[in-house]
């Protein structure tokens, strides 16, 4: 099994959509959690970390499930400038530093 | 907003020859760490750096790599004798705590 597993995508949807990207993570003592965007050939940009308890940013909302090893991210309204490509990100087996990425989930928002 | 700077934007050398790839990470970060996507592919981390010596490398980390933190505020990558598999973006993060790491804008290293 992958460390992390996402929907490679594309996803393909209207301004103004609603749209979910999933995660799963093969290290159950994995103890942090983030999504990263990464637009074409540019840095991975912290989008935000993902609390056991949910949490919610403006329009971006992050789920944690412990017990099924399932992360996940909800983006409402759907802008433009959210096309890029998601990244679903744990840390690594040895330590808290070791950031292991997903392949990424393409969005792209249409007008 | 502090950021993550990271120089040259692109290398290009030739196979066998060494590179020292430079990045300037946020001020009052503590934990530092390279990090190197081939095209099309993931993000893959290499190296982590606290308190002046690597805390964590990878398997793709061998004797060929090294990094240093030169001075206060610098932070480098050497590739030793780079090969063409060496080609790719090379990222720099940085942290303040163990946790949230924050990237610098990359090197795109080709080796011909």
């Amino acid at each position: 099994r992958k460390e992390v597993e996402q929907d490679p995508g594309p996803f393909n949807v209207p301004e103004g959509a609603t749209v979910a990207f999933n995660c799963t993570y093969s290290n159950s003592a994995s103890q942090s959690f983030f999504w990263y965007r990464q637009d074409c050939r540019k840095e991975p940009k912290l989008l935000m970390s993902v609390y056991s308890s949910g949490n919610e940013d403006g329009r971006f909302t992050a789920q944690l499930n412990r017990a099924s090893q399932y992360i996940s991210l909800l983006i409402r309204d759907s802008k433009l400038s959210d096309s890029a490509t998601y990244l679903c990100v744990v840390n690594g087996m040895r330590s808290q530093g070791n950031l292991i990425f997903g392949k990424g989930t393409k969005l792209s928002v249409k007008p | 907003e502090p950021e993550v700077t990271q120089t040259p934007s692109h290398q290009v050398t030739q196979m066998g020859q060494e590179v020292i790839l430079r990045c300037v990470p946020i001020s009052n970060h503590l934990y530092f760490y390279w990090y190197r996507q081939i095209l099309g592919q993931k993000v893959e981390f290499l190296v982590s750096f606290y308190n002046n010596e690597i805390s964590e490398k990878s398997e793709i980390f061998d004797d060929q790599f090294s990094v240093e933190r030169p001075d206060g505020s610098n932070f480098t990558l050497k590739i030793r004798s780079t090969k063409l598999e060496d080609s790719a973006m090379y990222f720099c993060a940085s942290s303040e705590m163990v946790y949230e790491q924050y990237f610098g804008p990359g090197t795109r290293l080709t080796v011909t």
